[in-house]
């Protein structure tokens, strides 16, 4: 069964301090990954997206990477702001027949104080 | 550009009781999915489409009904509610299921069977 697996589940850290949280998966055969940012109350939003051949991608002050070997990903946030308090969530797909289905893990659930 | 829309916002159904959640994107994407999110769970795919006339199940389909008449509108019925389908539904959609394209999420419904 295809699995996502995210930690920590949750992180508090003051602002201004990096952090980085961990995705590890068991899906095949594995098309993307990617990782959203959820607000509460809100819709998940892309932060990027990676395939097999990548295995770093930046969106400004977020950068994930991708060890297909391993199949792990990491997503760092650099120099916190409040407002990246949010649930993190990782994605990684599998191709079925032409489609592209989604496996989601928990999300991890970053707190920003100042 | 209105992007993904749903309605409504919040919906409280008695046990038994049918209804739509609607769902509408303006960005003429051919892919469109329903997901059900939780409290301590992945997103779950419920429903996709590939285009105006195809649907497809996902993880979790029992208990609803979906149609695609139009490229615009994906619409997700519950045929009749039941307490385990409290949850918060999100509608996305994306111009392809290729690797790399961006999917979008709508804002959620927040529905509630008593």
């Amino acid at each position: 069964k295809n699995q996502v697996e995210q930690s920590p589940q949750s992180l508090i850290i003051l602002e201004g301090k990096n952090c980085t949280l961990q995705c590890n998966y068991t899906v095949s055969p594995f098309s993307n990954l990617r990782w959203y940012k959820q607000d509460t109350g809100r819709g998940p939003v892309s932060l990027t997206i990676m395939t097999f051949s990548e295995n770093t991608k930046s969106n400004g002050r977020y950068t994930a990477t991708l060890d297909a070997d391993t199949k792990q990903s990491s997503l760092h946030i650099t120099a916190s702001q409040l407002s990246d308090s949010a649930s993190y969530i990782c994605v990684v797909s599998a191709s079925r027949g032409g489609s592209y289905i989604p496996t989601f893990g928990r999300g991890t659930s970053l707190i920003v104080h100042p | 550009n209105a992007g993904v829309t749903q309605t409504p916002k919040f919906q409280v159904l008695k046990t038994g009781q049918s209804m739509t959640l609607q769902c509408a994107q303006d960005m003429n994407h051919e892919y469109m999915s329903w997901y059900r999110q939780d409290p301590g769970m992945g997103l779950r795919l419920i429903h996709y489409s590939v285009g105006a006339g195809i649907t497809d199940q996902g993880e979790v389909p029992n208990g609803y009904n979906v149609s695609r008449s139009t490229t615009e509108d994906f619409p997700l019925r519950l045929l009749s509610a039941a307490p385990s389908q409290t949850s918060v539904y999100f509608c996305a959609s994306s111009y392809s299921l290729q690797r790399s394209y961006e999917q979008y999420f709508g804002p959620g419904t927040r529905l509630t069977v008593t």
